[in-house]
């Protein structure tokens, strides 16, 4: 009875590097949510996905940033030539269905940028 | 814009008092809401939620209430413990032509307990 799991933990990235942070949703649920939270801060909502394809990106800077659900695997969010101001604890949160509804979050992954 | 705030960003209480916790809200079109729970180093852990056709809700230990008039929801905590301590969050979605359950969150209020 796995809840939401991300991978790594914890990442280090030196400006300009790749990060990509990796969310596998609970069991029998389809539907992934990505938050940003800054120190001290609440959680920003960046972008939803369902499997092969991305609903609501609103939340999701124009740039350098990315998101995919393939369908096999994790999803996956992609941080190109990161910036200090990418540092920051992502998690991401799953459902079983569209709409307004109880989403379970993982534990996030707290990515650094030195 | 939308958003969702906190009232106090820290609360203090003894250990079995009760606590409250309040948020308010601004998008009167939201019909769902969820409180977390976040303790350090960790993800936000659900406690409770109510719908906008419901002014109350209670759970183990835990009470929502929802006043739609002034838009305000709080969180009640019965015979605050120790294991209580951590950050509270309030969550706002809706339906609506954008629905897409994305949460939009309040800036947390920290719970602490004193023994």
């Amino acid at each position: 009875n796995a809840g939401v799991m991300q991978n790594p933990r914890h990442l280090v990235r030196r400006r300009g590097q790749e990060a990509r942070l990796r969310c596998s949703p609970m069991k029998g649920h389809s539907h992934v949510y990505w938050y940003r939270q800054l120190p001290e801060e609440g959680l920003k909502f960046m972008v939803y996905l369902q499997k092969e394809n991305i609903i609501d990106e609103s939340g999701m800077p124009k740039e350098r940033f990315s998101a995919e659900f393939p369908k096999e695997g994790p999803s996956i969010l992609r941080i190109q030539q990161v910036v200090r101001g990418d540092s920051a604890a992502y998690f991401c949160a799953s459902s079983a269905e569209t709409g307004p509804l109880e989403q379970y979050f993982g534990p996030g992954t707290r990515l650094t940028v030195t | 814009g939308e958003s969702v705030g906190l009232h106090l960003p820290t609360l203090s209480v003894q250990e079995g008092d009760n606590s409250i916790i309040n948020c308010a809200y601004s998008n009167s079109a939201s019909d769902y809401f969820i409180w977390y729970k976040q303790e350090s180093g960790k993800g936000p852990q659900f406690i409770i939620d109510i719908r906008s056709n419901m002014d109350k809700r209670q759970g183990q230990r835990v009470t929502v209430l929802l006043n739609k008039t002034v838009k305000h929801l709080s969180l009640q905590i019965a015979a605050t413990q120790p294991g209580d301590s951590a950050v509270y969050f309030c969550a706002e979605s809706g339906w609506g032509s954008s629905n897409t359950g994305k949460l939009i969150f309040g800036q947390g209020t920290t719970l602490q307990v004193k023994p």
